[in-house]
């Protein structure tokens, strides 16, 4: 199966601060990657798929790049809603696989 | 409005088996795949398998293979997980989620997720 790897764990952060959570694959995943954003008790929400596209409704703050085996999910400018933990989920190998996670906490 | 709404929450022994159900609405039933992911406390999240609901075909991954059944009732809207021999392992909070891609032969990403389903395993 292929491993995704997210950095850091966690991280602390301010209001207006910018934002940057790595992933990184075992091999190769083409466009076939998502990020989710969950908040403690609810489920996941889905906010980038294909690497870089925006899911419908989702603020344009947030920003997903990359390609190969390296990719990135940014906060241009973080508000007090997106303290949250962020989830990256390949969907190119099968089975599909989440990264461990990155909380975003507030400084 | 897509919805997933599933069945409450369950407390079983080890050994036992669980069923939860997640009933879809706002959208044709049977033209999207539904995954089930699930969240053991305070860990990450966890692909179980994902079943089509537009021809019945299921993928599973391979620590669930033979421990988990996914079925589907059209008439219902509904999809069900099945998983047996329950160990305190299976602790967890249990999604399932909706993959946008009409008529798609393999699991992809998901836009719509369900509330969740806690099941506690528990002599």
């Amino acid at each position: 199966a292929i491993q995704l790897t997210q950095s850091p764990s966690s991280l602390s952060a301010s209001v207006g601060d910018r934002v940057t959570i790595t992933c990184r694959a075992s091999q190769g995943i083409g466009s076939g990657l998502a990020w989710y954003q969950q908040k403690p008790g609810n489920a996941p929400k889905l906010l980038i798929y294909d690497v870089s596209s925006l899911q419908s409704g989702v603020p344009s703050s947030f920003s997903g790049s990359g390609s190969g085996t390296e990719f990135t999910l940014t906060i241009s400018s973080l508000q007090p809603e997106d303290f949250a933990t962020y989830y990256c989920q390949q969907f190119s190998g099968y089975p599909p696989t989440f990264g461990g996670g990155t909380k975003v906490e507030i400084k | 409005q897509f919805q997933l709404v599933q069945s409450g929450a369950e407390v079983k022994k080890p050994g036992a088996s669980v069923k939860v159900s997640c009933r879809a609405s706002g959208y044709t039933f049977n033209r999207h795949g539904i995954t089930w992911v699930r969240q053991a406390p305070g860990q990450g999240l966890e692909w179980m398998g994902w079943i089509s609901p537009y021809n019945g075909y299921t993928k599973y991954v391979e620590r669930f293979q033979g421990r988990a059944t996914m079925t589907t009732d059209t008439s219902t809207s509904t999809v069900y997980m099945e998983l047996r021999s329950l160990t305190s392992e299976d602790t967890a909070v249990y999604y399932c989620a909706r993959e946008p891609i009409a008529a798609a032969a393999k699991p992809y990403y998901m836009d719509v997720w369900g509330k969740g389903t806690t099941v506690t395993v528990s002599s």
